[in-house]
Parts: structure tokens; sequence; C-alpha cells
């Protein structure tokens, strides 16, 4: 079993939906939690933590699960730029960090 | 600030050639470094890491190495570059007391 997986969509929406992404780890001992954007041929870049309480940015909400080793990201009212792939993140201190392979969400209008 | 500089952009080698690729880190002393890869249509693939000057970690054998000149320095090289070596590099770095990764902007390596 991958360490950390993540449906790859593509996930096609229309400006203004709301969509959610899911993402499920495998260790247990994981103790931190991302979720990274990486558009195309460039690098990936933080969007926000996940905490244990839940935690939101704007239009993103993010929620960890740690019963079912499952994180989620929320985005509401999608807009074009949202167009990415989005990388779950899964930690603990002292080790490398494990990447999702990503979910691609491409917005239209 | 954690600012990683990450060149060239894009590559284009031919089998059996050599690679060296540089990164370099300002804002962070003593930073933990990455070099990944992603191949086209898979994820990110953690190569190596370094905790301090000399001190590298590889975490996938293969034709690919690293070195730690100094603190904020990490280097990427091959001897011999592999059809399979082609893919998209990128450094990272971690502050100490920071489990966030930044990542340079990366460098595309096609090797034909």
């Amino acid at each position: 079993r991958k360490e950390v997986e993540q449906d790859p969509g593509p996930f096609n929406v229309p400006e203004g939906a709301t969509v959610a992404f899911n993402c499920t780890y495998s260790n247990s001992a994981s103790q931190s939690f991302f979720w990274y954007r990486q558009d195309c041929r460039k690098e990936p870049k933080l969007l926000m933590s996940v905490y244990s309480s839940g935690n939101e940015d704007g239009r993103f909400t993010a929620q960890l699960n740690r019963a079912s080793q499952y994180i989620s990201l929320l985005i509401r009212d999608s807009k074009l730029s949202d167009s990415a792939t989005y990388l779950c993140v899964v930690t603990r201190t002292g080790y490398a960090l494990n990447f999702g392979k990503g979910t691609s969400l491409l917005v239209t209008p | 600030s954690q600012t990683i500089h990450q060149w060239p952009a894009t590559l284009v080698q031919p089998v059996g050639s050599p690679l060296s690729l540089e990164c370099t880190v300002e804002g962070t002393s003593n930073p933990n470094l990455y070099w990944y890869r992603q191949a086209a249509g898979r994820g990110l693939q953690l190569l190596f890491y370094s905790v301090g000057i000399g001190q590298i970690s590889s975490e996938v054998p293969q034709n690919l190495s690293a070195s730690r000149p100094q603190d904020r320095q990490f280097i990427l090289s091959s001897k011999k570059l592999l059809l399979s070596d082609s893919g998209f590099y990128l450094c990272a770095q971690k502050g100490p007391t920071n489990e966030k990764l930044f990542f340079g902007s990366g460098t595309q390596l096609s090797v034909l």
C-alpha cells in the first residue's frame, strides 16, 4: 500500500462550483499534514497546513481525520485560477515528506 | 524568508553525457536540503537529502549522486545519463524547526 494515496482525477468543474479532494495515508505515526498546489511545469507551492481541528483559509478548507487516516481539501466558489494539481503531503518529525501523486483540477468557464 | 536558486530551467542532454545541477539557498543557516524528481505522470520521488556539509543520504539507488560542498549549496550529478533520468528535478529546503518544504523553480531535464 502506498503511503499517501489520492484520486488522480481529473476533476472538471464549472466556475463557482464547490469541489472536494480526498487523501488517505498509511502510517498512523504521521504528525504533520499539508496541501501543496502545483501548476503545470512549475514547482509545488505550499497551499495550507492541515490541523486536527480543521482549518480554513479563504475559500479553502482542510480537514484531518486521524482515526480514519484521511485528509480532505474543500474549495468553494472555484475560480479559473484554481486549475492546478493538488498534492497531499504527510510527514513526521525527522522524516522526509511523503507526497501523493496529486489530484488534477480543471475549472472551466 | 527562504530563497532557493536552481538552474538551469531547461536542459537537453544526450544519453551517456554527464550532468551537474546546482542549487543554492538563502535565508537559513544549516538547512535540510533535498533533491526530488518528478517523472511524467508520476509523483515526487525523493532522491537525496542532506542535513549538513558533506552529509548525503540516498533514498533511491541509481546512477545519480549528490554533494554538499558548502552549507547552502547542493549539487546533483551523474557521470552518464540514461533515458530514464528524464524528468523535472526539484531542489527543496526545510528549516531545522520547520516541517514545511519550499521548492526551487526546478530543472526540466530531457535525455535524448
